[in-house]
């Protein structure tokens, strides 16, 4: 079983659908959870960032975190064509020193139609 | 746009050869992470350098290897090349370790290295 399993999708929505894309994980130490946004021919750009279990707002994005099932969510409101990209998840966990040790799921393509 | 940015673009070795692959950091940022992302896959932590200092590793063969140099720049060395090598790499740069509770890394726009 892989630590942190995504659906690679593609999802594919009307503008202004709400867009629900979620991540399961197995590893319980896992402490920090992330959304990041990855367009085409791009690298990653954070998008939210939480370490508690609850919802947590920033505009148009909610990250949702349930630490007892191991599963988290990231909800788009009124999504734009412009949100078209591929959404990863990555959760990161203590690994001794300094360290933390930051895995990733494999991303879901969305693709948002105008 | 991240301030992140790396050389070359594409790059194609055939099997056996060695590569390197240079990241430049946002200045006053110590910390580099490279990582390996397969086509369809999410970015696989390779290592992280903190000040010129491997600062931990993940399940990568030693023939990966690094460099961190103070002017902010680093490099990712790859030999004895192999057809699953082929990938995107990934440099990201940060204040903090990565993954920590206050750190946010920047990503650059990776190097496609095609293996034949």
């Amino acid at each position: 079983q892989k630590e942190v399993e995504q659906d690679p999708g593609p999802l594919s929505v009307p503008e202004g659908a709400i867009v629900s894309l979620n991540c399961t994980y197995s590893n319980s130490a896992f402490q920090y959870f992330m959304w990041y946004r990855q367009y085409s021919r791009k690298g990653p750009e954070l998008l939210m960032y939480t370490y508690s279990s609850g919802n947590k707002e920033d505009g148009r994005f909610t990250a949702q975190v349930d630490k007892s099932s191991k599963y988290i969510s990231l909800f788009i409101r009124d999504s734009q064509p412009s949100d078209s990209a591929t959404y990863l998840c990555a959760m990161s966990a203590y690994s001794g020193g300094s360290n933390y040790k930051l895995t990733f799921g494999k991303g879901t393509l969305l693709t948002v139609n105008p | 746009e991240t301030g992140v940015t790396q050389s070359p673009t594409h790059l194609i070795k055939t099997r056996g050869q060695q590569v390197t692959l240079r990241c430049s950091s946002q200045s006053g940022h110590n910390t580099v992470s490279w990582y390996q992302q397969a086509l369809g896959q999410g970015p696989q932590f390779i290592f992280q350098y903190y000040r010129e200092e491997e600062n931990g590793r993940g399940n990568f063969p030693p023939r990966f290897s690094g460099l961190q140099f103070p002017n902010y720049s680093s490099e990712l060395n790859v030999n004895a090349l192999e057809l699953d090598d082929s990938a995107l790499y990934l440099c990201a740069s940060s204040l903090g370790v990565s993954g920590g509770p206050t750190d946010t890394q920047y990503f650059g726009p990776g190097t496609r290295l095609t293996v034949l």
